[in-house]
């Protein structure tokens, strides 16, 4: 398996500009996580979801971001509009619900500016 | 609510010598436990786990992890530390069958020669 793919791997937008990052999980996880890694907050979960549906979204920041996940081999997180202190690493990880480990993907490194 | 405590946020340590990264974890019910690592600009990715039966676990590059379940620790452990350990280390806890995890703040190892 390719493991977890995430794109594009680096993202450089203009403030006010709409964002939008792709994840494809492991194929067969039931669970997929978003996270936002900064060096002032550390890695935060931004939200979940369990075979498709999300179950807890209350680590969105605000209104501006929003995440879909219409199948069980997609999902997107996406932000509009952008601001620069939305610049940070987003990672997504997978799982499965038996052992609870997750699997990273690489990240995109937004950088708004 | 599960919580987790990375008790040192940094751990300088010069080369060949024995480390300890001290995690402590809270939790109502039983767990999985799981250390992860992340190099720079990567993903973090699996260390060791604790799913069940023995409380002491090895995991990959020579690192080992210790459940204690009366003082609620997992404690990662390597006898001899190589320049190339050095990274961000994460503790992690899951409620059996939860999926979700939630993770410490990480502690940054830097091997120094």
């Amino acid at each position: 398996d390719a493991g977890v793919i995430q794109s594009p791997r680096h993202e450089v937008t203009e403030m006010g500009q709409e964002v939008t990052l792709r994840c494809k999980p492991i194929s067969g996880h039931d669970y997929l996580f978003w996270y936002r890694q900064t060096m002032m907050r550390g890695l935060e979960l931004l939200i979940y979801f369990n075979n498709n549906v999300p179950i807890d979204d209350s680590g969105m920041p605000e209104d501006r971001f929003s995440a879909k996940m219409p199948n069980a081999s997609f999902s997107t997180l996406k932000i509009q509009p952008s601001e620069p202190r939305d610049s940070a690493v987003y990672f997504c990880a997978s799982s499965l619900m038996t052992s609870g480990q997750q699997y990273f993907g690489p990240g995109t490194r937004l950088t708004v500016t | 609510a599960q919580s987790v405590t990375q008790l040192d946020s940094q751990v300088p340590v010069f080369e060949e010598a024995p480390v300890e990264l001290r995690c402590n974890y809270s939790s109502s019910v039983s767990v999985y436990l799981f250390w992860y690592v992340q190099y720079p600009n990567q993903g973090l990715q699996l260390l060791l786990k604790y799913l069940s039966g023995s409380t002491l676990v090895k995991g990959i590059n020579g690192f080992e992890a210790e459940f204690n379940k009366s003082q609620t620790s997992f404690h990662l452990r390597k006898p001899s530390v190589h320049i190339s350990d050095t990274a961000e280390y994460f503790c992690a806890v899951s409620d059996r069958g939860a999926g979700k995890s939630t993770f410490g703040d990480g502690t940054t190892l830097t091997v120094k020669p």
